[in-house]
């Protein structure tokens, strides 16, 4: 059973900042075509993606928050880490993690998921001085 | 990278079928077979309910079903079940290898 869990602060100063870990279980991060992503929402709002690494370590960010975003994983300790800097209360959300399943291949084709298929509860983050 | 275009609300009695859209661009939806759906209920994490625009994961009802035409996805979910009523979002992968979500649909059972 695949369970991904977040942790981190509760509260935040605005211009701090923040770092969100994701632990798992029921997968390893070095499974071939496993990712992890982080998608947040603001209470009331839809929601939004932000940041997503590979087993090989490949990244992907949110076009407009590249600069502040930062996603790294620790295989040996099944945790993936979301670091945002210069917080702002427009930051005030719920972050999520949530698992990419692993391709498969055949002969000729290999088959790439682009759907998170578990999630974990959810970690508030409010920003406020 | 704008967010994809979702009904706000949707709503239909029990038994009924309800079909929630979700328009994007030929960055997005109309560039892959990658639209998913997700199922939030108040206060819980999302649910995926669909994914590849129409298939369903292990354990989803076969009442949820998924379409798509052009830079349009489309989610149907056929005999209104109370437990049916939350929040929908769909998603896309783009082709700036990024992802994006709607805005969420609310699908009231009356």
């Amino acid at each position: 059973q695949i369970t991904l869990k977040e942790s981190g602060p509760t509260l935040v100063k605005p211009t701090q900042t923040l770092t969100l870990t994701c632990a798992v279980s029921g997968f390893s991060l070095s499974t071939g075509g496993v990712g992890v992503g982080w998608i947040r929402q603001p209470p009331g709002k839809a929601l939004e993606w932000l940041a997503l690494v590979y087993w090989n370590d490949d990244d992907r960010y949110r076009p407009s928050l590249k600069s502040r975003l930062t996603i790294t994983k620790d295989t040996s300790r099944n945790k993936v880490v979301l670091t945002m800097t210069n917080m702002d209360p427009v930051d005030t959300a719920t972050y999520y993690c949530a698992h990419v399943p692993p391709g498969n291949c055949s002969s000729s084709t290999c088959y790439i998921p682009y759907h998170f298929d578990s999630w974990g509860q959810g970690a508030l983050v409010t920003v406020s001085s | 990278q704008s967010a994809l275009t979702q009904p706000a609300s949707v709503s239909g009695s029990p038994g009924q079928s309800i079909t929630i859209s979700c328009t994007g661009t030929s960055s997005d939806v109309g560039d892959y077979d990658y639209v998913s759906w997700y199922q939030q209920h108040p206060g819980k994490a999302p649910k995926l309910v669909i994914y590849d625009v129409t298939h369903r994961p292990s354990g989803i009802s076969t009442r949820f079903s998924g379409s798509k035409s052009g830079n349009t996805a489309s989610l149907t979910i056929s005999g209104l079940q109370a437990d049916d009523e939350a929040d929908y979002y769909c998603s896309s992968y783009t082709n700036i290898d990024t992802w994006v979500f709607g805005g969420g649909t609310k699908l009231t059972v009356l």
